[in-house]
């Protein structure tokens, strides 16, 4: 069965320091793949989304994350982190065909030190 | 901007009560689905809909039943609440072109008493 797993439950960072946030999947195929954040009390927003092409994804607010198909990976990434980037955030894969359900991982919450 | 709203943002309800949960999507969108969230579960689908009258369970069916009779609305009801159907509900809506981005509500947070 297909699975997405975030390593990380919580995670905690300065303010200026550089974040990655680590999502592995399993799929016999490349999924489409996605990342969302939601702040506290409020839905989910997507930061940005893969399906093919270049590897390396810009999404809103700074971040990026890579794809690498040899490690089953799409980690999210930014260089410099805000406090207003203190969330949860959810890996999510979608399988192409079909009614393309999402599957998430369960989360990692960010803390974000001053 | 695709917009879903859900009709309330907090809900209480009594064990044994029956609790519809509306959720609306104003971008035309075929499919409309609903999740659960718990911590450190993630969302886990509870059931979709692919058009109009039509539905399909997801991963944890089973305490529930919905109903879209009109495109852009798509209710999620709780025959009998439970204790442990206390949870936030997110409903979401996706296009059948293009990507397969969902487009979120601002969720519902359900306490069943």
């Amino acid at each position: 069965a297909q699975s997405v797993t975030q390593p990380d439950i919580h995670i905690t960072v300065s303010e200026g320091a550089s974040l990655e946030l680590r999502c592995n999947y399993s799929y016999g195929a490349t999924p489409y793949l996605f990342w969302y954040v939601q702040s506290p009390g409020q839905g989910l927003q997507l930061l940005l989304k893969y399906f093919s092409g270049d590897t390396l994804v810009q999404g809103i607010k700074g971040f990026e994350a890579e794809f690498k198909r040899s490690q089953s990976s799409f980690n999210l990434r930014k260089p410099s982190v805000h406090w207003s980037d203190a969330a949860e955030y959810f890996c999510a894969v979608s399988l192409s065909g079909g009614y393309n359900k999402l599957i998430f991982g369960a989360g990692t919450r960010l803390a974000v030190h001053p | 901007d695709v917009k879903v709203t859900q009709s309330s943002r907090y809900l209480v309800k009594r064990t044994g009560e029956k609790v519809f949960l509306e959720c609306v999507q104003d971008m035309d969108h075929e499919n409309m689905f609903w999740y659960r969230q718990d911590p450190g579960l993630g969302l886990r689908l509870i059931y979709f809909s692919y058009d109009v009258k039509m539905k399909e369970k997801g991963d944890i069916p089973e305490g529930y039943s919905v109903s879209r009779e009109k495109k852009e609305r798509f209710s999620l009801i709780l025959e009998s609440a439970s204790t442990n159907q206390t949870s936030m509900y997110l409903c979401a809506s996706r296009g059948s072109l293009g990507d397969n981005e969902q487009f979120f509500g601002p969720g519902t947070r359900l306490t069943v008493l």
